[in-house]
Parts: structure tokens; sequence; C-alpha cells
């Protein structure tokens, strides 16, 4: 039974490129979370996904940054004219729909903007 | 703001020790509870949760003490092994879960 995927695992752009990061999650569960990871921040919350409909954005930067869930296999974080401020791993998350607290992590995409 | 602290970034104990970490919060609609462990390279894993109407938590090595009154709650790790070396992050969730900074535990041999 897989975990949840995230691809790629380590990504590297020039800074004012654009990334886009896939996160697979676990079959069954009706909940994708999206965190942020950095030494300095800990774990920021991003967004929250339910059966595909956005649910919570509200850690999500204003500008540049987007997810979208198109169908229950998979979500995208895309972050537009990236800045070395971005540098962090993005994590993933899935649960069950009434379980949201009780989650499975991917292992995180390590995005490095030069 | 943060709605979840945890006191310390990082703790050090012996091979053999209880380790305690402490956590607070600040919203009381927070109803559940869960501690995530994390190696490095890997996601967090759920390690243990309470639910607000408990006051304790225990699975095998891992026990959960929660105050609700004054709003915090910590993880004792008995016996603490090398192998408990792991940053451990406390969570606050009434839906979707709020994460602390983490502390960074290291169990000296």
């Amino acid at each position: 039974n897989a975990g949840v995927i995230q691809t790629p695992r380590h990504k590297v752009t020039g800074k004012g490129q654009e990334a886009t990061l896939w996160c697979e999650p676990i079959s069954g569960h009706s909940a994708v979370f999206w965190y942020r990871q950095t030494i300095v921040q800990g774990l920021e919350f991003l967004t929250y996904f339910r059966n595909q409909a956005p649910i919570d954005d509200s850690g999500m930067p204003k500008e540049r940054f987007s997810a979208q869930m198109p169908n229950q296999s998979h979500s995208t974080l895309k972050i537009q004219s990236t800045q070395p401020q971005d540098s962090a791993v993005y994590l993933c998350a899935s649960s069950h729909r009434d379980r949201a607290a009780e989650q499975f992590f991917g292992p995180g995409t390590r995005l490095t903007v030069l | 703001q943060q709605q979840v602290r945890q006191s310390s970034q990082s703790l050090t104990v012996w091979e053999g020790e209880t380790a305690i970490l402490n956590c607070s919060y600040e919203n009381s609609a927070f109803d559940y509870f869960p501690w995530y462990q994390q190696f490095p390279g890997e996601g967090p894993a759920l390690l243990i949760a309470i639910r607000s109407v408990s006051d304790k938590k225990e699975d095998g090595r891992f026990t959960i003490f929660f105050n609700k009154r004054e709003k915090n709650l910590s993880l004792h790790i008995k016996d603490s092994q090398p192998g408990d070396s792991a940053t451990y992050f406390c969570a606050a969730s009434y839906n979707a879960p709020r994460f602390g900074a983490g502390t960074k535990l290291s169990v000296k041999p």
C-alpha cells in the first residue's frame, strides 16, 4: 500500500521561474493538505482540500502561490516567479475526510531557488 | 501568530532517561492534539494523539499529559533510546491541524 507520493523529490529553479509540485494522496483519502517547512518557520500550513474542493487556504501567500486538486488522485502546488525565500521543503499530507488531524505525510519536495 | 507553541527548539537527554517535550496553545476551540515524529529526509509521522476530554494518553513508552484549563500538554518519552532522536511536532486541531515549530530531541547513548 503506497503512501503519499510527492514528485519531484528535489527541484532547483532559477529566480523568476515557475515551479509545479505534485502530490498523489493515499487511495481513499479525501482530504489533502500542503505545508511548507523551513528551519526558521517550522511547519507552516498552506492549504487544504476536501473532496477536491478548497476548504482553507489561509496559509497560502496571496501572490504567486496557487494550489489545485483536479481529481481525487492528485493535487498540485504551483509557485510562479519563484524567489530565493521560497526555498523550503514542501510537504503534502492526506487523511480520511473526518479525521483531518490524523495525517499521512509524503516525503516532501525540496525546492531550491537560486 | 503562533497558535501552537513548543517551548524548546531542542532537547538532549541520555539513553534511559525520560524526555519531556512541552507544548501550549491559544485557541480554546482546539479539541484534538496529535504529536508527530519526523526523521531527517522524511515527512512527519503520527506518533500519538489525545482528545481534549482526556487528561492522559499512553502508548508504550509515549505518554501525553493534557491540561485543558492551562491550555498546555506534554509528551513524555520514557526510557529514551538513541532511535528516538528526531524532531517532534505538537499539533492542535478542530479542523485542519496547526503545528508547533518542533522540538529536536537528541538521545545520547
